[in-house]
């Protein structure tokens, strides 16, 4: 059994830029969540992706956008970059939607963005 | 509107003594809870969960955490702390229907001490 991998581990970008992140889930998982920890925080939700459609979506502007796959691999893409999204993010798999989703999540090591 | 809170910014503990970081909550419906650790420069590892049943819920490496519905408290304990437990622990509570949304609190650094 494979956990969740993300890449890039690390990256620097300079405001305006765009970024990918990516993200394999744990084999037998069809759900992706993605979270983002600033320094010294908690993981706020950004949004999920059941079965390649968005299921849930946080209070992140139209910005932050995702992709989910037919494998339930996992993209992250934020375009015109600001310092602020300066964080770690993670991506998180799990089985089932809604109801059925019990919220046990699976966590990647994250990718840590600085924006400069 | 569902919430947590972690009243703790860091427990000092020395090791051998028992240790607890709190949580209190806010939901709608019953709360499906879990804590959450992460080692620096780590991503989060899943403890345990509490979705219904016993108040007490057993989870990895020797912690267990007592829902209190009363108190709307999910605290994590562990009866004799070890210096690797020393990590950031986070609560969180599910959202209703939305599967893997989780709202975490802010975190309590636990600090174990030879």
């Amino acid at each position: 059994e494979t956990g969740v991998t993300q890449s890039p581990t690390h990256l620097i970008k300079t405001r305006g830029q765009q970024v990918t992140l990516r993200c394999s889930s744990q084999s037998g998982h069809n759900t992706v969540s993605w979270y983002q920890q600033a320094l010294g925080q908690g993981p706020q939700f950004i949004f999920q992706y059941y079965r390649e459609e968005e299921n849930g979506r946080g209070n992140f502007p139209p910005r932050f956008s995702g992709l989910q796959f037919p494998n339930y691999s996992s993209e992250l893409n934020v375009n015109a970059l600001e310092l602020d999204d300066s964080a770690l993010y993670l991506c998180a798999s799990s089985q089932g939607g809604g109801e059925l989703n019990t919220g046990e999540l699976f966590f990647g090591e994250g990718s840590r963005l600085t924006v400069l | 509107a569902q919430s947590v809170a972690q009243p703790e910014d860091q427990v000092n503990v020395a090791e051998g003594n028992p240790l607890t970081v709190k949580c209190t909550y806010s939901v709608s419906g019953n709360p499906y809870l879990f804590w959450y650790v992460q080692y620096p420069n780590r991503g989060l590892q899943f403890l345990l969960k509490y979705i219904t049943g016993d108040n007490l819920v057993k989870g990895s490496y020797g912690f267990e955490a007592e829902f209190n519905k009363s108190q709307t408290s999910f605290h994590l304990k562990k009866p004799s702390a070890l210096v690797s437990d020393s990590a950031l622990y986070f609560c969180a509570v599910r959202v209703y229907n939305q599967g893997g949304k989780l709202i975490f609190g802010q975190g309590t650094e636990l600090s174990v001490k030879p």
